[in-house]
């Protein structure tokens, strides 16, 4: 099992262009969840799914949307970057919405 | 939103000394978690809590839930070299199902 797969890993966008980040869990679990982790900072949720079809904001959605396309995939888009979106994203899932399971992150820097 | 004081924020130790860490809270949370994240890689699970007062342990590692449940606590006994990393703790509430609110961690290095 591969666990959590990220795509990119690395990313450099200019101010104003778009992307999508990926996310893919071959662990059949239900929750799904998008984080970004700032420098020094610990990781706040951007947004998360709680099952197939379901999506909710978490702390800190703005500037951001998400799909949930499939049980296994749950993407990140930015519509138009930002520097204050420099950071590392990290995708994680869960079995029961409680313990969470990681994947190695995307570090994303917008000039 | 809630808040977690995660402390200390760093702690430069000898190899061989036992480490210890906590997470308190201003807010009630129903399960504790702790993560380590090695650099360069995403968060891996420590240990879960799920009821205050528990104490659990995972080989050199043992993570105690508050019995007031505001906050736990993680130790790490005989430290080794690969035990370097960022040691962050997570909380849940029962009204926000799925919403993990994470500490800003605690960066741990190790002398040789």
């Amino acid at each position: 099992n591969a666990g959590v797969t990220q795509t990119p890993k690395f990313q450099v966008l200019k101010t104003g262009q778009s992307m999508t980040l990926q996310c893919a869990q071959d662990m059949n679990h239900n929750s799904m969840y998008w984080y970004r982790q700032d420098p020094g900072m610990g990781l706040r949720l951007i947004y998360y799914s709680a099952s197939e079809g379901t999506t909710d904001k978490g702390e800190v959605p703005n500037g951001y949307n998400v799909s949930r396309l499939n049980k296994r995939e749950f993407s990140l888009r930015l519509e138009s970057a930002a520097p204050s979106q420099t950071s590392v994203y990290f995708c994680a899932s869960s079995p029961t919405g409680f313990e969470q399971y990681f994947g190695p992150g995307t570090r994303l820097t917008v000039t | 939103g809630q808040q977690l004081n995660q402390s200390p924020q760093s702690m430069f130790i000898q190899e061989g000394e036992d480490v210890s860490m906590n997470c308190t809270s201003s807010s009630i949370f129903n399960t504790w978690l702790w993560y380590k994240q090695d650099p360069g890689e995403g968060p891996v699970l420590l240990i879960a809590l799920y009821k205050a007062g528990e104490l659990t342990s995972n080989g050199r590692l043992t993570a105690q839930f508050g019995i007031t449940r505001k906050d736990s606590f993680l130790n790490i006994s005989a430290s080794i070299p690969s035990d370097v990393g960022i040691y962050f703790c997570a909380g849940l509430d029962n009204t926000n199902a799925g919403k993990s609110t994470f500490g800003d961690g605690t960066t741990l290095t190790v002398k040789p």
